[in-house]
């Protein structure tokens, strides 16, 4: 069993919808969580990170993270074609451990 | 200011030969780390450098190595090549202060290719 699960999708919407990406983690020791947007052939793109439980909002994006349930979320909110992208959940274990984790990646397509 | 970079941009080598690829960071950070992305796949930890110093390393084997300059700036070897070391290989360059390493910047990857 993977340490991060996330649905490699794809997944695709039409201009304007609200986008969910999920996440799920078996590793208690994940205390640091990040998204990632990487277009074609381009390197990870960091959106946003957070290290506690609840939400936090930036521009369209809003990351939700529930360490009881051990599950991260991402919402885009009024999506654009430009969103278009694979999307990485990203987690660390704080202390000295500095790897980050990723998930396999959810490929979005929005169409106009 | 210029992101993080890395050099080549494409490779092709063939199974049994040696490989470098180099990594220049984000101004102003001091810690870079490797990843290995198969396609279709998320990044792998391979490890990462700080003080010039292998500070953590993933489950890569040893014909993985690495180097950091003075100047912060970061080589991968990879030696005895095989068919599956083909991947995209990325660096990323962080700061280590308050946010430690939780804002990691990669660069756009150098695309390795085993014949």
């Amino acid at each position: 069993q993977k340490e991060v699960e996330q649905d490699p999708g794809p997944l695709s919407v039409p201009e304007g919808a609200i986008v969910s990406l999920n996440c799920t983690y078996s590793n208690s020791a994940f205390q640091y969580f990040m998204w990632y947007r990487q277009y074609s052939r381009k390197g990870p793109e960091l959106l946003m990170y957070t290290y506690s439980s609840g939400n936090k909002e930036d521009g369209r994006f809003t990351a939700q993270v529930d360490k009881s349930s051990k599950y991260i979320s991402l919402f885009i909110r009024d999506s654009q074609p430009s969103d278009s992208a694979t999307y990485l959940c990203a987690m660390r274990a704080s202390g000295s451990a500095r790897q980050l984790t990723f998930g396999s990646g959810t490929q979005l397509t929005v169409l106009p | 200011d210029a992101g993080v970079t890395q050099s080549p941009t494409h490779l092709i080598k063939t199974r049994g030969q040696q490989v470098t690829l180099r990594c220049s960071p984000k101004s102003g950070h001091d810690t870079v780390s490797w990843y290995q992305q198969a396609l279709g796949q998320g990044p792998q930890f391979i490890f990462q450098y700080y003080e010039e110093e292998e500070r953590q390393r993933g489950n890569f084997p040893d014909r993985f190595s690495g180097h950091q300059f003075p100047n912060y700036s970061s080589e991968l070897n990879v030696n005895a090549l095989l068919l599956g070391d083909s991947a995209l290989y990325l660096c990323a360059s962080s700061y280590l202060g308050t946010s430690g390493d939780n804002e990691q910047f990669f660069g756009p990857g150098t695309r390795l290719t085993v014949l």
